[in-house]
Formats: C-alpha cells, structure tokens, sequence
C-alpha cells in the first residue's frame, strides 16, 4: 500500500480566496481520492479521479492528477468557512489497503 | 438511505480491559474498512473485509481483531487494552472495495484510563 503526502501541511486564507493543496505519491496507482474532515460533518469523501483522467471537477473543486510526475492537486474556489477542514488523498492501486496521510489543515478566515 | 452507523458513540474503559465496536454499513456495501485515528498517529487503516473475509490487514498488534457478518455488519475488538488505544475509531462502508468512494460513520471515541 501506498499514502499520499498532502503539501502544504497547513494553509491559512481569507473567505473567498481560492485553495490550492497538493498531493504525491510513490508508486503507479489506479485512481487518487480526496477526503475532507471536519468537526461538524466528519469525513467526507470529495472527488475520485482514476489514472486515465487528467482534471475533474465537482462544484467550487478541481482536481487534477499528473501520474508522469505521480502528483495531484485540489482546488477550492472561492472559499467559505465552512471549508475549514483537514483535507486527505490517499491513492489506491486495485485491492491494496488505502492508507491516509497527515492530511492539509485548511483555515478560512471569515 | 442510512448512512454508516457505529455503536457504540463513546466509550470509556480500562487498562487491559477488552472492546467490541459495532459497525453497521451501508446498505448494500459489501466492504467494510476500520481506521484508528490519534493526533499523534493520525488515521491509521486497521482492516478491510469484504464478504466477511479480512482482504487487508493494518500494522497493528494482534490484540486487534475484527470480523464481518453475512449482513456486511462488522465488529472490531480491542483485547488488553492500552492507554495508547484511546482514539477515535471510524469504519467506512463501500460498495466492492475501499480503493473506490467511502462512506465514513461518525466513528466511536474510545478513552482508557
């Protein structure tokens, strides 16, 4: 099995600026997940992208995912306070055990 | 549709001591996976079953175990407990495997004394 390293590990902006977070990992995968936690709703599974895809998009999230340079980054428009979470990508490659990082710990400032 | 459930919420034991932790997944999810989460270790993968078969095995000790039923209802159990075993234990439900998306229960707060 294999983690993702979420960069930076903490990342503090003001409502309505945008997010970037970054992710990588070692070895070939078949899709890349991202998670959010929070106090309030516990976590939360964001997005999927499989090895074939090179962006995706849900709502006010992008992601995107570079498997030449085994690297993928979230993008949050737009932010809310509500958004104050830590954020996690564990990558997965078939049946293998998928494992979380430290996670980013994003604060929005109201 | 329900989401995941775990019983017991909170949890309070003593050293060696044993628990059992509940887990009722989504249903029909076939694949269940526990997670030990700690400021200091952070979240940590425990097991994964799948038509009551463990299919993963974490880096913990023996002393704990899981299980998962014909209904896809999972138990985790925690024999001579530590002080280092208060954490926040969370299951996830899926639909095959864990590789794809998850749905987490609100998890189970376990504090030794």
């Amino acid at each position: 099995s294999q983690q993702g390293e979420e960069d930076p590990q903490a990342l503090s902006i003001q409502e309505g600026e945008n997010a970037t977070m970054n992710c990588s990992y070692k070895t070939s995968i078949n899709n890349l997940q991202w998670y959010r936690q929070n106090s309030g709703r516990g976590l939360v599974h964001l997005i999927l992208i499989r090895s074939n895809e090179r962006e995706k998009h849900s709502g006010r999230l992008r992601v995107t995912l570079d498997t030449s340079k085994k690297s993928s980054s979230l993008l949050i428009t737009a932010s809310r306070a509500a958004d104050t979470a830590s954020y996690f990508c564990p990558p997965s490659g078939g049946y293998q055990k998928v494992t979380f990082g430290i996670g980013t710990k994003l604060q929005v400032i109201p | 549709k329900a989401g995941v459930t775990q019983t017991p919420r909170y949890l309070i034991k003593t050293r060696g001591q044993q628990v059992t932790l509940s887990c009722s997944p989504i249903s029909g999810h076939r694949s269940v996976s526990w997670y030990q989460q700690t400021p200091g270790q952070g979240l940590q993968f425990l097991f994964e079953y799948f038509s009551e078969t463990q299919r993963n095995k974490g880096n913990f000790p023996g002393r704990f175990s899981g299980r998962q039923f014909s209904n896809s209802r999972s138990e985790m159990n925690v024999s001579t407990l530590e002080l280092g075993d208060s954490a926040l234990y969370l299951c996830a439900s899926s639909l095959q495997s864990s590789a794809n998306e998850q749905f987490f229960g609100p998890g189970t707060r376990l504090t030794v004394l």
